[in-house]
């Protein structure tokens, strides 16, 4: 596609439930990131995939999270027991190599907000 | 661990103004830095991105300068206008991930 896409771009959900948050990445992207952004702070490193593989998952805040990308394009995000604390936009952006030198392209994020 | 800061949080400024935005850094040890901007409710959009073996990148009327040794970067916005209001970011990249400043917001009025 043209950019970067999210699904949804909103989502509310109550304490305790299981959400997916969808990431549609620029087409031949190889490389996706995850990032969550709270009010008012810069946005913070989750995951990182080059092709279908966790290159680098240091950012999870904890085993409640999980994020996947089975085929090497688009990547689901899992919250399991959602926290109030988790409450925030995620952020998906793509490259094309990912070696450190290309420019990562955001999506428009889906705000969570959990009741 | 790299840690990135952004001075002022905030910035108000009459239209027409020249004005610097601040970034600096603590790890030296980066790929590249970028400088994105956001407007309420929005993504982010890349502005300039600057590999660490330049000093500086221009855009229309931005321009972005790079001291890797001193950990600093600066954005240049000149002759601001209305439209320029919004929040900017820095990143720089360590590898893996894009580790950001605090942004600054910066209102521009008519």
């Amino acid at each position: 596609g043209a950019g970067v896409s999210q699904t949804p771009s909103n989502k509310v959900t109550e304490k305790g439930k299981y959400v997916e948050l969808r990431c549609d990445p620029i087409s031949g992207h190889t490389a996706l990131y995850w990032y969550r952004q709270s009010l008012g702070q810069g946005p913070e490193f989750l995951i990182y995939f080059q092709g279908t593989g966790a290159a680098d998952d240091s950012g999870l805040p904890n085993d409640r999270f999980f994020a996947v990308r089975p085929e090497g394009s688009v990547s689901t995000l899992k919250i399991q027991r959602t926290e109030r604390g988790d409450s925030a936009v995620y952020l998906c952006a793509s490259s094309l190599i990912g070696t450190g030198t290309d420019t990562q392209y955001f999506g428009p994020g889906t705000r969570l907000t959990v009741l | 661990k790299q840690e990135v800061t952004q001075i002022p949080a905030a910035l108000s400024v009459p239209e027409g103004e020249n004005l610097v935005l601040n970034c600096s850094f603590t790890d030296s040890a980066i790929y590249n830095l970028q400088w994105f901007r956001q407007d309420p409710g929005k993504g982010l959009t890349s502005l300039l991105l600057i590999q660490s073996s330049q000093r500086e990148q221009t855009s229309g009327r931005l321009n972005a300068s790079l001291d890797k040794s001193s950990g600093r970067s600066t954005l240049y916005i000149a002759a601001s206008q209305p439209g320029d209001s919004a929040t900017y970011l820095c990143a720089v990249e360590d590898g893996n991930m894009l580790t950001f400043g605090g942004g600054t917001r910066l209102m521009v009025k008519p």
